[in-house]
């Protein structure tokens, strides 16, 4: 069975700073990952996704990944936050047969201070 | 740009009493599936449904709860009988089905459920 492990429940930098949000994964074959942004109130959002063998993902507001198969992680950065980047951010892992369910990590909620 | 909405967005009930959380999928989506978030907690997968049936549930998703596609655009979950542990945000997603490819699954902006 897949599983994910999100380190650090919360995560606060100054704005301007590196924005570093791990994510192990676990899983016995070779998976697809995602990381999704929840916004207060809001639903989730696709920030980015792993799904073939380019290693570094770039996603949407200047978040990318890479994905460490030697490490089984998939951290997330961005060289320079923004304020509007304060959410809860999940990664999340699913096997690539066939139609499976998404399985999350227990969130990092990153915040940023003036 | 297409998008998955679900109904209502807050739905206040009394415990033991039923509710029916609507969802209305992408229209060409086939693949369709629950979440829920319990408050601080992560998101945790329900049931996933195509062609009518359930292809897979988790643990939570007992005898309280069922789908239902009760027409072709809506995709319902109901809970029989409300506990104050079922308070929580639901989300729907929806999925294209092909037999290729990755196929996101796109989230509806949730319904939040407190039971009182």
């Amino acid at each position: 069975a897949q599983s994910v492990t999100q380190l650090g429940s919360h995560v606060s930098v100054s704005e301007g700073a590196l924005v570093l949000l791990r994510c192990n994964y676990s899983s016995s074959v070779p998976p697809y990952l995602f990381w999704y942004v929840q916004y207060p109130n809001q639903g989730l959002q696709l920030l980015l996704k792993y799904t073939s063998a380019a290693t570094l993902v770039k996603g949407i507001n200047g978040f990318e990944a890479e994905f460490k198969k030697s490490e089984t992680s998939f951290h997330l950065t961005k060289p320079s936050a923004h304020m509007s980047d304060a959410a809860e951010y999940f990664c999340a892992v699913r096997l690539r047969t066939g139609f499976q369910k998404l399985v999350f990590g227990t969130g990092t909620r990153l915040l940023v201070s003036p | 740009e297409p998008e998955v909405t679900q109904t209502p967005s807050h739905q206040v009930t009394q415990m033991g009493q039923e509710v029916i959380l609507r969802c209305v999928p992408i229209s060409n989506h086939l693949y369709f599936y629950w979440y829920r978030q319990i408050l601080g907690q992560k998101v945790e997968f329900l049931v996933s449904f195509y062609n009518n049936e359930i292809s897979e549930k988790s643990e939570i998703f007992d005898d309280q709860f069922s789908v239902e596609r009760p027409d072709g655009s809506n995709f319902t979950l109901k809970i029989r009988s409300t506990k104050l542990e079922d308070s929580a945000m639901y989300f729907c997603a929806s999925s294209e089905g092909l037999s290729s490819g990755y196929n996101e699954q796109f989230f509806g902006p949730g319904t939040r459920l407190t039971v009182l």
